[in-house]
């Protein structure tokens, strides 16, 4: 079954807008983390966030791990921001990184 | 330097032939993955050596074959290549296993075009 799951599949901004981008995972974990790729196909490493609050700039991440969810807010969108967003964890019963399907996100000017 | 590098970058060829893509990475991880990313954006793991001995091993075809030298490099060759193995192929690495809470650090991919 499934085991990583991204909400919203698609999703559509106006610059300058907030948005929240969410996780659920199956089982415990020992690992997740949050990944761009950008419009030229490049995978860059957002937060390695397991669990608690992170920040980096407009970016903020959020894992609780006792409700098996994660998420990710973006502020006052950029059109650098366009892309796609991928949750990944690693499930304490299966031991790899596995990416959920992502959200891609569109940021208008 | 980019910290984990990959060539080539684009690569077209007619089915049938083999080819491999090279991997480097100059931050002294001791875990190395291939993940394969379809049309569909879905990112699958291929691969994963620790120290140059395989540890993770998806259900892929055969041929496909991983090959480390040293921990610092994992290549892919990938025989009698078919329509279906056009995708971007990533190569990454971390400090240990991801299973270990490590955070895990992407190539710029590979584009391979099946023709």
């Amino acid at each position: 079954g499934i085991q990583v799951e991204q909400s919203p599949p698609d999703l559509i901004l106006q610059e300058g807008a907030n948005s929240t981008l969410r996780c659920n995972f199956s089982d415990s974990v020992n690992n997740l983390q949050w990944f761009h790729q950008n419009p030229w196909g490049q995978l860059i490493n957002l937060f390695y966030i397991p669990s608690g609050t992170k920040q980096n700039g407009r970016l903020s991440a959020t894992t609780v791990a006792t409700e098996r969810y994660s998420l990710l807010y973006i502020s006052s969108s950029q059109t650098t921001d366009s892309g796609v967003y991928f949750c990944a964890v690693v499930l304490e019963s299966w031991g790899k990184l596995q990416f959920g399907a992502g959200t891609q996100v569109v940021v208008t000017p | 330097d980019t910290a984990v590098s990959q060539t080539p970058k684009y690569l077209v060829t007619q089915m049938g032939n083999d080819k491999s893509i090279k991997c480097e990475q100059n931050l002294g991880h001791d875990t190395m993955y291939w993940y394969k990313q379809d049309s569909k954006k879905f990112l699958k793991i291929m691969f994963s050596y620790n120290n140059k001995e395989l540890i993770i091993n998806e259900t892929v075809p055969n041929r496909f074959s991983p090959k480390s030298p040293d921990k610092a490099h994992l290549n892919l060759h990938i025989n009698s290549l078919e329509l279906g193995d056009s995708a971007v192929y990533f190569c990454a690495s971390s400090r240990a296993a991801a299973s270990s809470g490590n955070t895990i650090y992407f190539g710029e991919g590979s584009w391979l075009t099946v023709v």
